[in-house]
């Protein structure tokens, strides 16, 4: 069975601290993972799309990596800011099923940032 | 601004009422999906529409409809036979298949 998995489902850290979010799967073999940020009463936001081939990706303070055959993936956010509080998702595309069908999402992980 | 745009914001059904949530966008996508959003769960796939005039059931598409007669809109009916229907609906949309995945900003549905 194809599952995703964040774990812990919520997080809080002091302002300026260096994070890292995590987010398992249970199939290596996958198309790509997907970061999104969540606000309350919010659609999702994409941050980061990593593709199979890649080992990482960069947007200014968040870093995603992949590793495949462990099955992991994180997002690393440098210097928290109280503005980064949300809920962080991530998604992954398995290579089995069609359509849309073979998109998995976790149930995020809820990071506050301390003032 | 191109992007996704769902309405209403917030929408109430009475029992035994069908209710219909928008979604329109101009980002040229061919595909589109409804997802299901509940507290403290994962999001999950109702409807999908990779074109015009086509569309497939997801995981959960029991008390569902759906049409896609324009490639920028993709609206969703709940209809009474949906027993459970408070959520959090999120449309998304994509372009090339593994590209990224956009999404609108929501409609809370809850029931008077």
């Amino acid at each position: 069975k194809q599952e995703v998995t964040q774990i812990p489902a919520a997080l809080s850290v002091p302002e300026g601290e260096n994070l890292v979010l995590n987010c398992s799967f249970t199939d290596s073999a996958i198309y790509n993972l997907q970061w999104f940020r969540q606000d309350p009463g919010k659609g999702l936001t994409s941050l980061l799309l990593i593709q199979s081939s890649q080992r990482e990706q960069t947007s200014g303070r968040l870093n995603a990596s992949l590793d495949k055959s462990s099955g992991r993936s994180t997002l690393y956010i440098a210097a928290s800011q109280p503005g980064d509080s949300a809920t962080y998702l991530c998604a992954v595309r398995f290579s089995s099923g069609t359509g849309a069908n073979n998109l998995f999402f976790g149930t995020g992980t809820r990071l506050t940032v301390i003032p | 601004d191109g992007g996704i745009t769902q309405s209403p914001k917030y929408l109430f059904r009475k029992e035994g009422q069908n209710v219909t949530l928008s979604c329109e966008q101009n980002l040229n996508h061919d595909a589109m999906y409804w997802y299901r959003q509940d507290p403290g769960q994962g999001l999950r796939l109702i409807y999908y529409s990779q074109i015009v005039n086509d569309f497939q059931k997801g995981d959960i598409a029991e008390g569902y409809s759906v049409s896609r007669e324009k490639k920028e809109s993709f609206p969703l009916t709940v209809t009474s036979a949906q027993k459970n229907p408070t959520a959090f609906y999120l449309c998304a949309s994509k372009g090339a298949p593994y590209e990224k995945l956009f999404f609108g900003s929501g409609t809370q549905l809850s029931v008077l």
